[in-house]
């Protein structure tokens, strides 16, 4: 079973209007961290943000904020006053408790998002 | 502040040839390192991670094979490159104490076409 899921392939939205990208995810730990990243067409890959799974209080950094229901397994972000340059794929990633020292990400198949002019 | 490096960005290699990608990551010291791949249009794909110098654990069966031979290098390699292992390959970085934070950091990414 995928561990993230990411169900929009594509994404439009109007410059200066907010937009939201779907996350879903899939564990069974009950620590886990949740992250998302900004991937433009030059191919370097962005931390946006991050939640943790006992946080009391949605993540926000600047324009991006995550909307984290916990009892829906939904991780979804939020992009505020959308510019030009977010123009980008977007990747939710997962980091479970069991994954140990290694402490590695599982991503999603990644959402590509256009903010039309 | 820390920073993390991999080179070559680009490069075009044929078949059954082989492969060395290197990473480098500064201001920080006994980091995880990974290396991630990305297929055309894909996710990433974790390929290889190593929590310590000589301590490398392998995520997929496949061609290719990694190595830390100082605290802060690590290194993506094949012997013959196949078609296959075209893709965007990235480099990453976590500072292993918790406390440290809970970010993997990437670095620019390479991209490997194998003609």
């Amino acid at each position: 079973a995928q561990k993230i899921t990411q169900t929009q392939p594509g994404m439009f939205v109007q410059e200066k209007e907010a937009v939201t990208l779907d996350c879903t995810y899939d564990t069974s730990d009950p620590s886990y961290g949740l992250f998302w990243y900004k991937q433009p067409s030059s191919g370097e890959m962005i931390f946006l943000i991050y939640q943790g799974s006992y946080d009391q209080q949605n993540a926000t950094e600047g324009r991006y904020s995550l909307n984290f229901q916990k009892a829906r397994k939904s991780a979804n972000l939020v992009i505020s006053a959308s510019q030009l340059g977010d123009s980008a794929m977007y990747f939710c990633a997962m980091r479970e408790s069991r994954s140990g020292s290694a402490r590695q990400l599982t991503f999603g198949s990644g959402t590509q998002l256009t903010v039309l002019p | 502040s820390q920073t993390i490096h991999q080179w070559p960005a680009t490069l075009v290699q044929p078949v059954g040839s082989p492969l060395s990608l290197e990473c480098t990551v500064e201001g920080t010291s006994n980091p995880n390192l990974y290396w991630y791949r990305q297929a055309a249009g894909r996710g990433l794909q974790l390929l290889f991670y190593s929590v310590g110098i000589g301590q490398i654990s392998s995520e997929v069966p496949q061609n290719l094979s990694a190595s830390r031979p100082q605290d802060r290098q690590f290194i993506l390699s094949s012997k013959k490159l196949l078609l296959s292992d075209s893709g965007f390959y990235l480099c990453a970085w976590m500072g292993a104490d918790r406390n440290s934070g809970n970010t993997i950091y990437f670095g620019e990414g390479s991209w490997l076409t194998v003609v």
